[in-house]
């Protein structure tokens, strides 16, 4: 299985401020036949189901906001936050889906400061 | 409106059985490839079982191998998942969600709001 790891696990940012979580896969996701990389981002807010923010490792879901960025290839990838909102407080997950079975980061919990 | 809606969840004991169900609509079901994630209380998203559009094929995590079944009716737009001999690990939310695209290699786009399964005495 292809194992994903975040960090920090938990992350306190002023409003206002940028925030970016990490994710490293244990295997690249990369694509080379579609140079596309596997990895999607999920935001979930205390008592919701997650909700997908980024995939393909870059391209934002419809109606989200443009202040969430998804970068990095390969291996190494990162979601920021460019500017920090009250309602961004939330445990995002990462997750890639080039292999089976399909698997999610521990999640990273974004919190005020 | 595209929803899915979670059913069946509650309160069994372990070794006993139980049958959720997820309810679609707002899009054509018989297109779409579905699974199974699992969350338990206060931990993170762990993926349980896929299917195909046409239910011919599925997939399982180790940990539920044997002991789950996962199933659709296309002409009732809904989802299934059988599960057997449950265990005290099993407690957690389950959620279904929707493939964006047919195949095993996309995101999940759709989730439901998700139903609550405890296995204790």
């Amino acid at each position: 299985d292809i194992v994903m790891t975040q960090s920090p696990d938990s992350l306190a940012v002023s409003l206002g401020e940028r925030a970016t979580i990490n994710c490293k896969s244990s295997h690249s996701v990369l694509y080379s036949s579609n140079n596309k990389n596997y990895l999607a981002w999920y935001q979930q807010k205390p008592g919701q189901p997650p909700k997908l923010l980024i995939y393909w490792a870059s391209t934002r879901e419809s109606g989200v906001p443009d202040r969430f960025s998804g970068s990095g290839s390969g291996t190494d990838f990162a979601l920021t936050i460019s500017s920090l909102q009250a309602e961004d407080v939330a445990v995002y997950y990462c997750q890639q889906y080039f292999g089976t079975p399909p698997t999610f980061g521990q999640g990273t919990k974004l919190e005020i400061k | 409106e595209v929803q899915l809606v979670e059913s069946g969840g509650g309160l069994v004991q372990p070794g006993g059985s139980l049958r959720l169900s997820c309810a679609a609509s707002g899009f054509t079901f018989s297109s779409s490839w579905m699974h199974w994630v699992r969350q338990a209380p206060g931990k993170g998203l762990v993926w349980v079982s896929r299917i195909n559009d046409e239910g011919s094929t599925s997939n399982y995590a180790d940990s539920v191998q044997g002991r789950f079944t996962i199933s659709r009716d296309n002409a009732k737009s809904t989802l299934y998942l059988q599960m057997t001999s449950l265990r005290a690990e099993d407690t957690a939310v389950y959620y279904c969600a929707r493939l964006a695209a047919p195949g095993h290699n996309y995101y999940m786009d759709v989730w439901g709001k998700g139903t609550t399964v405890t296995v204790s005495s």
